[in-house]
């Protein structure tokens, strides 16, 4: 089985510009959660999605925003790019909208550099 | 207000030593924590995961112990590698949903 999939792996954009990336659940998880993680930092909880509906928001500008599709993969989108963007932002799935209690594994991360 | 806070930042060791990593929580209600491995620019991985009745997980030769009372955790490593080279993440889950990251140790193991 396919673990969490994120793409792309790696993505150097230029301030001022949007970016989308994604993310593809483990077959069967119905969560999606969003983090961000700046170098020698732990995960911020960014967004958590569950069968497609906001479930929780965590405090980042209302320049991230997300979505999750009928087929539970989901989208982070981020416009306006600061350097301080710059960060490894990793999807983690879920087969509970309580991912807390039921477990949630990670994907390997999308890596962003803003210049 | 919750908070995991690890120790120490950092650590070099030689390989074939043992380590031990700490996690001290104030999170309420407690619900479970848990230790990731993270290899630099990788997602984190779970090495194991306790609830509030359990006070020793082992995973191979990575052994977790929780103290609920103290609300302090650690990772011990024994007889490392190489491969052991990451950051150690203790995550703290509370009872309304919340999970709370610490910033994680970097363990350096040197040959």
């Amino acid at each position: 089985d396919a673990g969490v999939t994120q793409s792309p792996t790696h993505l150097i954009k230029t301030r001022g510009q949007h970016v989308t990336l994604r993310c593809s659940p483990i077959s069967g998880h119905k969560s999606v959660s969003w983090y961000q993680q700046v170098l020698g930092q732990g995960p911020q909880f960014i967004f958590q999605y569950y069968e497609k509906e906001e479930r929780g928001r965590g405090n980042f500008p209302d320049r991230f925003s997300a979505r999750q599709f009928p087929n539970y993969s989901s989208e982070l989108n981020v416009n306006a790019l600061l350097l301080g963007d710059s960060a490894l932002y990793l999807c983690a799935s879920s087969p509970s909208s309580r991912p807390s209690n039921y477990g949630y594994t990670f994907g390997s991360g999308t890596r962003l550099t803003v210049v | 207000k919750n908070q995991v806070e690890q120790s120490p930042q950092s650590l070099i060791i030689l390989e074939g030593k043992n380590c031990t990593l700490q996690c001290n929580y104030t999170v309420s209600p407690f619900s479970n924590l848990r230790w990731y491995k993270q290899d630099t620019g990788r997602g984190p991985v779970s090495l194991t995961i306790m609830t509030f009745s359990e006070n020793t997980k082992s995973n191979g030769r990575y052994t977790a112990t929780l103290d609920a009372d103290t609300k302090q955790s650690s990772l011990h490593i024994t007889a490392s590698q190489l491969s052991d080279s990451a950051s150690y993440i203790c995550v703290v889950s509370a009872g309304d949903d919340k999970i709370i990251f610490g910033k994680g140790t970097r363990l350096h193991i040197l040959p």
